[in-house]
């Protein structure tokens, strides 16, 4: 079974530090993608990063990198030089086959970004 | 170019009662998908509609229904509510098969 594990209930750290939070997944399928999503206080969703399963190529954007590795069926997140803006609960989400309508969501990381 | 937009925001009922949520795709989108969120949890699943009909759905039980309009907007539908089915409820659209889902800012649904 389809399943996502975010182990990291809450993190907090300082303002400007790195910080990289995890997501382990679980599927038997071999075409699968995976996402990131960033949920701020508002309760809004925002799209941050969606990968396949075929792609394996690390990719940074800005102050954030992903970090996939079908080897271990991870897909973690870092943030470089945190800033309070990024204060939020992110998700993983794995969505199987060819569809992305149904996503599987991890429990999500807190993570708090102190100034 | 608007977004997903949900409404209403804010809602609170009285165990027993129906209730239904709305939900406008954003622009460009025809496939919505919908999900429960409880405290604490991650979103979870319930179901999507694409061209008018129900495609995937989750493990939800049939109080919950939905509806997709030929303007690609969409209702979801509660009926006999229980005090478990308070929640953020929020929704997804995308555009079929390809590029990834955007979500609403969710309506918070409280049953007393």
């Amino acid at each position: 079974a389809q399943k996502v594990t975010q182990a990291q209930t809450e993190i907090s750290v300082v303002e400007k530090e790195d910080v990289t939070l995890d997501c382990v997944y679980e599927t038997r399928d071999t075409t699968y993608y995976l996402f990131w999503y960033k949920q701020p206080p508002s309760g809004e969703l925002v799209f941050l990063i969606r990968r396949n399963s075929f792609d394996e190529q690390n990719e940074i954007s800005g102050r954030y990198s992903w970090n996939f590795q079908k080897s271990t069926s991870s897909f973690n997140f870092t943030i470089t030089a945190s800033q309070v803006v990024d204060s939020a609960v992110y998700f993983c989400a794995l969505s199987e086959g060819g569809s992305q309508g149904n996503l599987i969501f991890g429990k999500g990381t807190k993570l708090s970004v102190k100034p | 170019d608007a977004g997903v937009t949900q409404s209403p925001t804010h809602l609170i009922k009285t165990r027993g009662q129906q209730v239904t949520l709305r939900c406008s795709p954003k622009s460009g989108h025809d496939t919505v998908s919908w999900y429960q969120q409880a405290l604490g949890q991650g979103p979870q699943f319930i179901f999507q509609y694409y061209e008018e009909e129900e495609r995937q759905r989750g493990n939800f039980p049939d109080r919950f229904s939905g509806h997709q309009f030929p303007n690609y907007s969409s209702e979801l539908n509660v009926n006999a509510l229980l005090l478990g089915d308070s929640a953020l409820y929020l929704c997804a659209s995308s555009v079929k098969n390809r590029g990834e889902a955007f979500f609403g800012q969710g309506t918070r649904l409280t049953v007393v």
